[in-house]
């Protein structure tokens, strides 16, 4: 159980255009999901919260009109990485919290944005 | 605030070796404290975790304890096989308030690589 996917796990697009990363709690309700960057040899660094139904919380120096972040529903969450640029290219990884259980996250398996 | 310092990679082993990887952190309050693991191409898995001092973690033959008194939780596994190659995060997460959903800190991460 505690099962979460991202969609898609790689994508590239041209600099300029816009990208929507999915991230689904498959076997559970996720009260919270939360959205990470990786950057290589780098360790995963928190860009924002979102609670179902609710504006998400961004950490400082993430620009919120840029990392477009939507949480739908208890299952859903959606990043939209708007007019992308070659240093958005990287690793972006999804966890959501379950609901009933304190303080595990369960992480998705990552998307590969390369901007071209 | 809150921060999260492992030993920095590479770490290469023998098959059968024995291994540490350090952990220290620093933080206010009564965190929780967590090592996850990144196989090659996929995302983060929980490895082990302790929700408070003195507590061990284990699971599939790591082990890591909660040491207040030196802010460590050094994970340990007394014999490694080629199939623990992965990069390996610790990582921290504040209790917070009742009910409220927690950030999880990660340390820069350590690449093991175990020969045969």
């Amino acid at each position: 159980g505690a099962v979460v996917s991202q969609h898609p796990s790689w994508v590239i697009c041209k600099s300029g255009t816009s990208v929507k990363i999915e991230c689904r709690s498959l076997d559970f309700q996720a009260t919270t999901m939360f959205w990470y960057r990786q950057f290589p040899k780098q360790s995963l660094m928190l860009m924002a919260t979102s609670n179902e139904g609710s504006k998400a919380t961004y950490e400082q120096g993430v620009e919120k009109d840029k990392f477009l972040i939507n949480h739908a529903s208890l299952t859903l969450s959606t990043l939209t990485v708007t007019s992308a640029h070659p240093e958005d290219s990287s690793f972006y990884i999804c966890s959501a919290t379950h609901r009933g259980l304190t303080y595990e996250q369960y992480f998705g398996p990552g998307t590969r944005l390369t901007v071209t | 605030g809150n921060s999260v310092t492992q030993m920095e990679g590479p770490v290469t082993l023998s098959e059968e070796a024995f291994l540490t990887i350090n952990c220290t952190y620093t933080a206010t309050g009564y965190p929780s404290l967590f090592w996850y693991v990144q196989y090659p191409g996929e995302g983060l898995q929980l490895l082990l975790k302790a929700t408070k001092a003195d507590d061990k973690g284990s699971n599939k033959g790591f082990e890591a304890t909660y040491r207040k008194e030196t802010t460590s939780f050094h994970l340990e596994k007394g014999s490694v096989q080629v199939s623990d190659s992965a990069v390996y995060f610790c990582a921290l997460s504040d209790r917070g308030t009742q009910g409220g959903s927690e950030k999880l800190v990660f340390g820069k991460g350590t690449k093991l690589t175990v020969n045969p």
